[in-house]
């Protein structure tokens, strides 16, 4: 049974940037596409981008001058770092893997980010 | 993009049927598949239908997916309604990028 886990600090200054890191255990990042998700009471779900097993990314319109996923094989986890952030960016993250890529079948428990100084 | 709409809420008793609606506001509705997930508060969402009208394994047969072209929507049908269906459930496609719908609350009386 694949599972995902994020981890990662709950609060950020506004203006710094958000990083947070999702731990795969049961399966390997080395096939699916490797999902960002975050939801707001406000703005629902919303899609934040996705990093193939062989290292191709895409990436939301709306976010993608802001945000960046990586991914450590090695370490069977993938990353997000969004820059610039605003309390607008106040959300719960998830992480999901994506097959073909858009059937979200396994997902995170999702974390609170709060942006707040 | 396109958006999808879904209503804000739908309410019913215990063993009734809801079918709950996502309308695609451009393009046709079986250019992509959509897909619905369930989430109960405090949870993460899990998907009980995908590539349009398929359970995972694990989903009872109450719950159905189907595609309209006349109305290029997408439709969830929950039969036999249990109190364990109470949630929100949100429709999901793409085209270059994810596109969620904003989600119904299904109250069960």
């Amino acid at each position: 049974q694949v599972q995902l886990q994020e981890s990662g600090p709950g609060l950020v200054k506004p203006s710094e940037t958000l990083s947070l890191t999702c731990t795969v255990s049961g399966g390997s990042i080395n096939d699916y596409y490797w999902t960002w998700i975050r939801q707001t009471p406000g703005r629902g779900l919303e899609w934040i981008g996705y990093i193939h097993a062989g290292g191709s990314t895409n990436y939301s319109p709306a976010l993608k001058s802001r945000v960046t996923i990586s991914q450590d094989t090695s370490q069977n986890h993938f990353s997000l770092k969004m820059g610039s952030v605003t309390s607008a960016d106040t959300a719960v993250y998830f992480c999901a893997r994506g097959s073909y890529p858009w059937y979200f079948d396994y997902w995170g428990q999702g974390t609170l980010v709060t942006v707040s100084s | 993009n396109f958006m999808l709409t879904q209503p804000h809420s739908v309410s019913e008793s215990p063993g009734k049927t809801v079918t709950i609606s996502c309308t695609r506001s451009s393009g046709s509705i079986d250019s992509n598949y959509v897909q619905w997930y369930q989430q109960r508060p405090g949870s993460s969402p899990t998907t009980v239908i995908y590539e349009d009208n398929q359970r995972p394994s694990g989903v009872p047969d109450r719950f159905s997916g189907s595609i309209d072209t006349s109305s290029n929507s997408a439709s969830l049908t929950i039969s036999g309604l249990k109190t364990e269906d109470e949630a929100d459930y949100y429709c999901q496609s793409y085209d270059s990028s994810g596109i969620f719908g904003g989600g119904t609350r299904v109250t069960v009386l």
